[in-house]
């Protein structure tokens, strides 16, 4: 069975410039997660999703920051113009249904913004 | 925020020996998850838990919802088990939303 993947591996920015990040989670899981991961620190939800969805975005930055997920398989998260604080690893995970669903993640996107 | 909190940060441990992780709740939680972090970045799920125990190889964790906390404990340390440990509570409020402690940095040493 596939895991979580995810693309690209790296991203290169200069402040400004926008980004995208692209996930297909493992199929059949309704479920799927943005996380943001700072060097040293353990992930913080942006958002997540239930098939297409939006369940919970509170903790995504709507200025600069958008996630779809529009026919509630792969989802794509951008930012529109970085900042340096946006520095950080961008994971993706997912899950399925049931009572006993464990959460998987994708490599993760790392992203220096310069 | 502080709704997850681990403890210790850091711990290094001899081949061979034990220790215990820890991680407190201030948010009611109904499962929590283990996971693994390994120098590459990759995370990895170790355990999926509702109130009550479950063992792995090595790795055995429990958590008690009544007292908010859950443990992992590692015998025998193998320098593979070397890593950043996270917990992550499932808040009852919120179905699916998973909320991610600090984490512990492990390192096992020769």
């Amino acid at each position: 069975e596939a895991g979580v993947t995810q693309s690209p591996r790296y991203a290169v920015l200069q402040e400004g410039q926008a980004v995208s990040f692209w996930c297909d989670p493992i199929s059949g899981h309704d479920t799927l997660y943005w996380y943001q991961q700072p060097r040293d620190q353990g992930p913080q939800l942006l958002v997540y999703f239930r098939d297409e969805a939006v369940i919970d975005n509170s903790q995504l930055p709507s200025d600069r920051f958008s996630a779809v997920r529009p026919k509630g398989t792969n989802s794509t998260l951008k930012i529109q113009s970085a900042k340096q604080g946006d520095t950080a690893t961008y994971l993706c995970a997912s899950r399925g249904q049931g009572s006993n669903e464990r959460l998987f993640f994708g490599h993760g996107t790392k992203l220096s913004v310069l | 925020g502080d709704q997850v909190k681990q403890s210790p940060s850091a711990l290094s441990l001899q081949e061979g020996t034990n220790s215990a992780l820890r991680c407190n709740f201030s948010i009611a939680t109904t499962t929590v998850q283990w996971f693994l972090q390994n120098p590459r970045g990759s995370l990895m799920n170790l355990f999926y838990l509702v109130p009550g125990t479950k063992e792995n190889g090595r790795l055995k964790s429990t958590f008690n919802s009544k007292e908010s906390y859950s443990t992992l404990h590692i015998r025998d340390a193998q320098l593979e088990d070397s890593g950043t440990y996270f917990c992550a509570a499932e808040r009852a409020s919120s179905f699916s939303k998973l909320v991610f402690g600090q984490g512990t940095s492990l390192s096992v040493v020769p």
